[in-house]
């Protein structure tokens, strides 16, 4: 089966950096997704990680190890606006369907 | 290019009810995914359509149902609505989710409340 785990709060302050971990159990997957989501509205996608190692764009960084089953997302320099739910996402192979974990919510403080 | 868009954004149904909520993808996305977001549950999968056809279901009851149309527009309805039904209910587009690189893209969803 397929199970995503997320620390479901963190609280950080601003221009600092936070790392928000995922681990994850599944037979194979095609991809790991990172998304945003602000109250109220719909998830963005911030990622995607498919092989091993970092993936860097601007303040977030995002990494893997498959091995380990394992995912960060790094945000740096944190803003206010960061404040929202990070969602870890697979896509297993041989299926049609994204599975999400049920988020991080970060909250940022002055 | 236009986002994924959603009706009616904002629902209230009573038990017993039935709802049928619809998405348009972004142009040229043949693929699209039904999630319903609560706040103890996360996203959970519902179903995914790919040229008119039901590749993947999710484990709901078969009250939720859907279909999509050939311009790839997609319906979702739900029969006989229960309490526990009082969700958000995204839908997301991509190219096709066969691909590892394929990314979803949400629209804003549809707040449904079943009093």
């Amino acid at each position: 089966g397929q199970n995503i785990d997320q620390p479901t709060e963190m609280t950080a302050t601003e221009g600092a950096i936070v790392q928000i971990n995922c681990t994850y159990q599944t037979s194979g997957f095609n991809g790991l997704f990172w998304y945003q989501q602000h109250a109220g509205e719909a998830p963005t996608f911030l990622s995607y990680n498919v092989l091993d190692g970092l993936e860097e764009k601007g303040r977030f960084s995002s990494f893997l190890s498959r091995s380990k089953g394992y995912s960060y997302l790094l945000l740096k320099e944190l803003q206010m606006k960061d404040s929202a739910s990070y969602l870890c996402a697979v896509k297993p192979t041989g299926g049609f369907k994204t599975i999400f974990g049920a988020g991080t919510r970060l909250f940022v403080k002055a | 290019k236009a986002g994924v868009t959603q009706t009616p954004r904002y629902l209230i149904k009573t038990r017993g009810q039935q709802v049928t909520l619809s998405c348009s993808p972004i142009s040229g996305h043949r693929s699209v995914s039904w999630y319903q977001q609560t706040p103890g549950q996360g996203l959970q999968f519902l179903f995914e359509y790919f040229s008119e056809t039901q590749r993947n279901k999710g484990n709901f009851p078969g009250r939720f149902s859907g279909r999509q149309f050939s311009n790839s527009r997609s319906e979702m309805n739900v029969s006989t609505l229960e309490l526990g039904d009082s969700a958000l209910y995204l839908c997301a587009s991509s190219l096709d989710t066969w691909a590892g690189t394929d990314t979803q893209y949400f629209g804003p969803g549809t707040r449904l409340t079943v009093l």
